[in-house]
């Protein structure tokens, strides 16, 4: 199995504030993680892409300043909406690849976190 | 640019009537395409990696076929908890380095009717 948690699946913050969400990975050790925020009825939009105990590469147009990731083990990675403003409102969903020997490795997400700034 | 396109948007059938959706893609080098199911509120869920074209794969229902140019999943004989919408994403052998990102279609919203 390859089981990727999310904490909180949901928060409600007021606008100005910070706000962290965890993902990790239960069964397996990651060999990178991935944050994505999904806009209602689109597709997933990649953020950023994390390796424990390195710098995140950020997609172009995401304010590493804004959204910051913290990938702390094989295991763990969180991602901190920092002054969070109503825009920021999303779905926020991470995951993770299981490294795989016989083939390419398969990215396993997270149940997703809902963020509302109000 | 990676591109990914599915097709329809929307799908509604009837119970037990199959179907099929499509992806098609542009990808300089295919290391992978991979289809998931995503439930309303929830993370997508992985179903299927394709290689190469005529690979073929199969869960329950649900069959993904790959060509050089485009897959399906075919859906045979459906059930209303089939309803869901269904990702495809393309990994590209020629970028990311070791981080091998995903390049991700709108999806198809398949709705099964009792």
């Amino acid at each position: 199995g390859a089981v990727v948690s999310q904490h909180p699946s949901r928060v409600i913050c007021k606008s100005g504030t910070s706000v962290k969400i965890e993902c990790r990975s239960l069964d397996f050790q990651a060999t990178t993680m991935f944050w994505y925020r999904q806009f209602p009825k689109q597709s997933l939009m990649l953020m950023a892409t994390s390796n424990e105990g390195s710098k995140a590469t950020y997609e172009q147009g995401v304010e590493k300043d804004k959204f910051l990731i913290n990938h702390a083990s094989l295991t763990l990675s969180t991602l901190t909406v920092t002054s969070a403003h109503p825009e920021d409102s999303s779905f926020y969903i991470c995951s993770a690849t299981k490294p795989s020997r016989l083939s390419t490795d398969t990215q396993y997400f997270g149940p997703g976190t809902r963020l509302t700034v109000l | 640019e990676d591109q990914v396109t599915q097709s329809p948007e929307a799908l509604r059938l009837q119970e037990g009537e199959s179907s099929s959706l499509n992806c098609s893609y542009t990808v300089s080098g295919l290391r992978g395409l991979f289809w998931y199911r995503q439930d309303p509120g929830k993370g997508p869920e992985f179903l299927f990696t394709l290689y190469s074209a005529g690979e073929e794969k199969e869960k329950e229902r649900l069959k993904a076929t790959l060509t050089k140019k485009e897959s399906f999943l075919h859906i045979t004989a459906p059930k209303p908890e089939d309803s869901a919408t269904y990702l495809c994403a393309v990994q590209d052998s020629n970028s990311g380095g070791s981080n091998y990102k995903l390049t991700f279609g709108k999806g198809t919203l398949l709705t099964v009717n009792p």
